[in-house]
């Protein structure tokens, strides 16, 4: 169980398009889900922290109008990059937390990797 | 502000051997979890192992085992009986509590050697 998918797994645009990048927990409802961005060979930084139902938690020095996050229902949340730029190219991860009696994890996907000419 | 610091960029054990990675993290909070991710080739982060910070055993999975120092505040990851399979990036990480971001580690690539 606790299986968190995204789509697409890579995506190629030009510069100046948007770009939707899917996350769902397809075995859970997740309350939460978060964004991260990944440079090749350094750690995981988080962009957004996702909540159902109401506006995503930015990350300082993260561009809200930029990243667009929809956390529509419990299973899905979507990261938009609009109006994308070569800089923007990088691997997006997404994860979803999971409570239970077993303790508190997050469950991550398989990861998107953007590339932007 | 929370931080985790794994010191070792690099580190190498042959199969079959014991190698641990070292990870330690700074907070002001009593209660937190820690993990530790693997991330293969594939980018896949995998968990590893959790340990809930109220409890003084350590976590163990199999040839995975933690010794977490809370007063130190120390969390490193003992991997016994190495295989090639363990080949990877392991990442650090922190959480204060359910539905809280995580904050990682620069991580630490593991080769294993034949």
């Amino acid at each position: 169980g606790a299986v968190v998918s995204q789509h697409p797994s890579w995506v190629i645009c030009k510069s100046g398009t948007s770009v939707k990048i899917e996350c769902r927990s397809l075995d859970f409802q997740a309350t939460t889900m978060f964004w991260y961005r990944q440079f090749p060979k350094q750690s995981l930084m988080l962009m957004a922290t996702s909540n159902e139902g109401s506006k995503a938690t930015y990350e300082q020095g993260v561009e809200k109008d930029k990243f667009l996050i929809n956390h529509a229902s419990l299973t899905l949340s979507t990261l938009t990059v609009t109006s994308a730029h070569p800089e923007d190219s990088s691997f997006y991860i997404c994860s979803a937390g999971r409570g239970g009696v077993s303790g508190y994890e997050q469950y991550f996907g398989p990861g998107t990797r953007l590339t932007v000419t | 502000a929370q931080t985790v610091t794994q010191s070792q960029p690099e580190m190498s054990v042959q199969e079959a051997e014991t190698v641990t990675l070292s990870c330690t993290y700074d907070t002001s909070e009593s209660d937190y979890y820690l993990f530790w991710y693997k991330q293969p080739p594939s980018r896949q982060m995998i968990l590893v192992i959790r340990q809930e910070a109220y409890k003084q055993q350590n976590a163990t999975e199999n040839r995975f085992s933690v010794n977490f120092q809370k007063a130190a505040k120390s969390f490193s990851l003992k991997i016994s009986d190495s295989q090639l399979g363990d080949a990877a990036m392991y990442f650090c990480a922190y959480c204060t509590g359910t539905a809280s971001k995580l904050t990682f580690g620069t991580g630490t690539r593991l080769q294993v050697t034949l």
